[in-house]
């Protein structure tokens, strides 16, 4: 079946550091990837997705490329603020089209960004 | 309306209770879907409805469990005889059916302590 793994947590780092987390999926059909974001208390929102091989999806300073090859959806962002601490989730939908569209999402990852 | 709505936000209940929960989705949202998602887990996919019909269950969704969405708006997810194991999360979210996008909408969830 469909899975996704995520980088483990929890994830510290300083403002305007560099962050990467790690996402890598299984999926036996050709599924949208997207990476969801929890701030606390509140619900899931939708950060960014991809949808085809080669696409790069972006949002807020946020980037991930949907690389087909190596089964890969890692989140990027060049400098974090400490507003950006939150619990980060990947998710794939498989089939993109046609039935129910679920996702599955990985475990999730905890940043914390210090000042 | 402001995005998907679910009440309560926060339930304890004893075991062996009945509990029901409520969601709203946005309002020209078709499809909805329920969620669990356990302490350090990501969510994990329950039931779905496509209107009124509730097309697909997760293996997750044991005989103790019920969802309806009796006119096509909102829905209600029944767990009867609780166990300590139901403590979670439930997570609804709502999309439009539509060829050119995936995105789900999530409300803030209904946190369930079984005691």
């Amino acid at each position: 079946g469909d899975s996704v793994t995520q980088m483990e947590g929890p994830v510290t780092l300083s403002e305007e550091a560099f962050l990467t987390i790690n996402c890598t999926y299984t999926a036996t059909g050709y599924p949208s990837l997207f990476w969801y974001v929890q701030y606390p208390g509140e619900g899931l929102q939708l950060l960014l997705k991809a949808t085809k091989a080669d696409d790069k999806g972006s949002n807020k300073g946020f980037e991930a490329t949907y690389r087909k090859e190596t089964t890969s959806f890692h989140l990027e962002k060049g400098s974090v603020q400490v507003s950006d601490s939150a619990v980060y989730f990947c998710a794939l939908s498989d089939p993109p089209s046609g039935s129910a569209r679920q996702l599955t999402f990985g475990s999730g990852t905890q940043l914390t960004v210090l000042p | 309306d402001t995005g998907v709505s679910q009440d309560p936000r926060h339930k304890i209940t004893k075991r062996g209770q009945n509990v029901t929960f409520r969601c709203d989705p946005i309002s020209e949202h078709n499809r909805l879907y329920w969620y669990r998602q356990t302490l350090g887990q990501g969510p994990e996919f329950l039931t779905y409805f496509q209107n009124e019909a509730q097309l697909e269950k997760s293996r997750l969704l044991s005989d103790r469990f019920s969802a309806e969405r009796p006119k096509g708006s909102f829905s209600t997810l029944e767990i009867q005889r609780t166990e300590q194991g139901d403590s979670a999360m439930y997570l609804c979210a709502s999309s439009f059916d539509s060829p050119r996008t995936t995105e789900a909408f999530f409300g803030q969830g209904t946190r369930l302590t079984v005691v």
